[in-house]
């Protein structure tokens, strides 16, 4: 059981230049998420999804845009990367969020540096 | 809206120290409190949670009660090991009621020298 994968690990990316961090995860869930960690600045929420066909932006959508074509998949898309954009970004799932006792599952993370 | 304060850290124990590491919380209404624990190149995992007041959340060694007096979910150890080095983050969820976002405090960062 693989739970939530990211790829790539690790990326430098040129100004201007666009990219799409890949997520997938295999429990079924219904709820994906994409965090951004800034280090002292905790997790900040860029996009989420309550199903396929189905998105909203976060706290901080700007410069970032997503899909969800199928339940398993959740790409993050970054069009004109940007030196504010460097950062680690995370994928998270969960079954649903209508509990609120709901536990969210980590992918191990994308580090992204843009120069 | 909803927030979540923890100390940055680092916090610098030695092995077998106790720790404590606090957390606060402001929402309305009778949220979930959760604390993930991050190891160094792994993403974030869930180490306890508690979702009504007075619950004790209990996972490897760690404890930590949901206060609803004091807004508090402080996070404790009796014996850490040096293998319990890693970001703790303290993270809210609002009470039922359509989607609402979880929020995570800033992590507190924990190393244990032997």
């Amino acid at each position: 059981n693989a739970g939530v994968t990211q790829t790539p690990k690790f990326r430098i990316l040129k100004i201007g230049q666009s990219m799409t961090l890949q997520c997938t995860q295999d429990m079924n869930h219904n709820y994906m998420y994409w965090y951004r960690q800034d280090p002292g600045m905790g997790l900040k929420l860029i996009y989420y999804s309550v199903g396929a066909g189905i998105t909203d932006k976060g706290e901080v959508p700007n410069g970032y845009n997503v899909s969800r074509s199928t339940t398993e998949d959740f790409p993050l898309r970054l069009e004109l990367a940007a030196p504010s954009q460097t950062s680690v970004y995370f994928c998270a799932s969960s079954h649903s969020q209508g509990a609120a006792q709901e536990t969210q599952y980590f992918g191990p993370g994308t580090r992204l540096l843009v120069l | 809206g909803n927030s979540v304060t923890q100390m940055e850290g680092p916090v610098t124990l030695s092995e077998e120290a106790f720790l404590t590491i606090n957390c606060t919380y402001t929402a309305t209404g009778y949220p979930s409190l959760f604390w993930y624990v991050q190891y160094p190149g792994e993403g974030l995992q869930l180490l306890l949670k508690a979702t009504k007041a007075d619950d004790k959340g209990s996972n490897k060694g760690f404890e930590a009660t949901y206060r609803k007096e004091t807004t508090s979910f402080h996070l404790e150890k009796g014996s850490v090991q040096v293998s319990d080095s890693a970001v703790y983050f303290c993270a809210l969820s609002p009470a039922p009621g359509g989607y609402q976002k979880v929020t995570f405090g800033i992590g507190t960062k924990l190393q244990v020298i032997p």
